[in-house]
């Protein structure tokens, strides 16, 4: 069974410019996330989607970050314009479905520097 | 607040010791515990998980860890440590709903 791919799975950019992450779940899988890991820190959830509607983005800076999931497989997290805090890994999971026990399997992630 | 606390950032070990990572939590609601690994240049693995019933979990790679809900507390054990398991380790909890909280991580590190 092939695992969650996500690429690049290293970027690096200027302040203000944008850039964005694509990430291919688990077939089958419902529930998808996107986790911000700064260097030194544990994963904190950016957003989570069931199927193609967002469940929780409540720690996601919409004023910079979007992301989508439109046909409900891959994800695309965008960075619009960036800064220097957002240099830090970004891990896409998912998970058969949603649920609090349930199993979330993560991609390799991309790490992000921003100059 | 809820939060999940590994209180410590480094742990050597000789290879062939014990090793204990300790994992605290701090929540008014019931939890699920889980715990991670992350090798150099990956993604995270779940190692093993409490959901409920026997307070002694056994996960991969020869881990396991206990609940103590009087302690509040998930220590991740494992009897004879190997090269391999370098890594980090992050403990988890989601409180009362599906997010994930992540403690600050573990850096393990095994000593020839």
């Amino acid at each position: 069974e092939a695992g969650v791919a996500q690429s690049p799975r290293y970027k690096i950019i200027e302040k203000r410019q944008s850039v964005a992450f694509w990430c291919n779940p688990i077939s089958g899988h419902a529930t998808l996330y996107w986790y911000q890991q700064i260097l030194g820190q544990g994963p904190k959830l950016l957003i989570q989607f069931q199927n193609n509607g967002v469940v929780d983005d409540s720690q996601l800076p919409k004023d910079r970050f979007s992301a989508e999931r439109l046909k409900g497989v891959d994800s695309t997290l965008k960075i619009q314009p960036a800064k220097l805090e957002d240099s830090a890994v970004y891990l896409c999971a998912s998970s058969l479905k949603a649920g609090r026990g349930e199993t979330q399997y993560f991609g390799p992630g991309t790490r992000l520097l921003v100059l | 607040a809820q939060s999940v606390t590994q209180l410590d950032s480094q742990v050597p070990v000789f290879e062939e010791a014990p090793v204990e990572l300790r994992c605290n939590y701090s929540s008014s609601v019931s939890v699920y515990l889980f715990w991670y690994v992350q090798y150099p240049n990956q993604g995270l693995q779940l190692l093993l998980k409490y959901l409920s019933g026997s307070t002694l979990v056994k996960g991969i790679n020869g881990f396991e860890a206990e609940f103590n809900k009087s302690q509040t507390s998930f220590h991740l054990r494992k009897p004879s440590v190997h090269i391999s398991d370098t890594a980090e380790y992050f403990c988890a909890s989601n409180f009362g709903n599906e997010k994930l909280t992540f403690g600050t991580g573990t850096r393990l590190t095994i000593i020839p």
